[in-house]
């Protein structure tokens, strides 16, 4: 759990602003899954990638979202102009290559970036 | 859409075993059994996963019946750390691990 890791962990941004929430994979995974969990409410996935490659975004709003895994450095969860709806905890998590969503493996969460938009 | 029924809530008294079922009758014979926990808004946690045989690791143990239609996932010795939400998940299904409302278990002193 502690191998992924997320920045910042708390992040306050303007209505109008944009939020780049950050998630380094633990050492040797290649696949990523972002979730958000609104306040009292349970967690829901967005999206998962792979290197460079979005895999499934099924659970992305279709507008102001997007997210990317480049083939050097983390993976960015990006927002822009925030509204006060985007308020919540962002986790993202990570599991090993070669052992996607189709076959046997367990993904390790990070502590996540907590967003709260004022 | 979640494939697990769970409890919403079970207390547990410190230093006994909680026992949290989990029923999952539409699981496909190429599906595990994943359980998670939360605490308190961190992120979550993986515990232990099976196919059909029972499983033990230093955390938890899973008992998964025959028919693979419902799991129990044992805390021998709970402690008040234990205090969690706890996520029964049947993977793979899509391309996520699906949370559902999970048990929220509370370990009583």
């Amino acid at each position: 759990n502690a191998g992924v890791m997320q920045n910042p962990r708390h992040l306050v941004r303007r209505r109008g602003q944009e939020a780049r929430l950050r998630c380094s994979p633990m050492k040797g995974h290649s696949h990523v899954y972002w979730y958000r969990q609104l306040p009292e409410e349970g967690l829901k996935f967005m999206v998962y990638l792979q290197k460079e490659n979005i895999i499934d975004e099924s659970g992305m709003p279709k507008e102001r979202f997007s997210a990317e895994f480049p083939k050097e450095g983390p993976s960015i969860l990006r927002i822009q102009q925030v509204v006060r709806g985007d308020s919540a905890a962002y986790f993202c998590a990570s599991s090993p290559p070669g052992r996607g969503p189709n076959m046997n493996t367990e993904a390790f969460f990070g502590q996540g970036t907590r967003l709260t938009v004022v | 859409d979640a494939k697990t029924t769970q409890p919403t809530s079970m207390d547990c008294a410190e230093g006994r075993a909680a026992n949290l079922p989990c029923n999952h009758s539409t699981i496909s014979g190429n599906e595990y059994v994943y359980w998670y926990r939360q605490i308190h808004s961190q992120g979550p946690q993986y515990i232990i996963h099976g196919l059909k045989n029972n499983e033990t690791n230093e955390m938890a143990s899973l008992i998964i019946t025959e028919d693979r239609k419902s799991s129990t996932l044992i805390l021998p010795h709970a402690t008040l750390r234990d205090t969690a939400v706890y996520y029964c998940i049947v993977h793979p299904t899509g391309n996520q691990f699906y949370f559902g409302t999970g048990t929220s278990l509370t370990v009583i002193p």
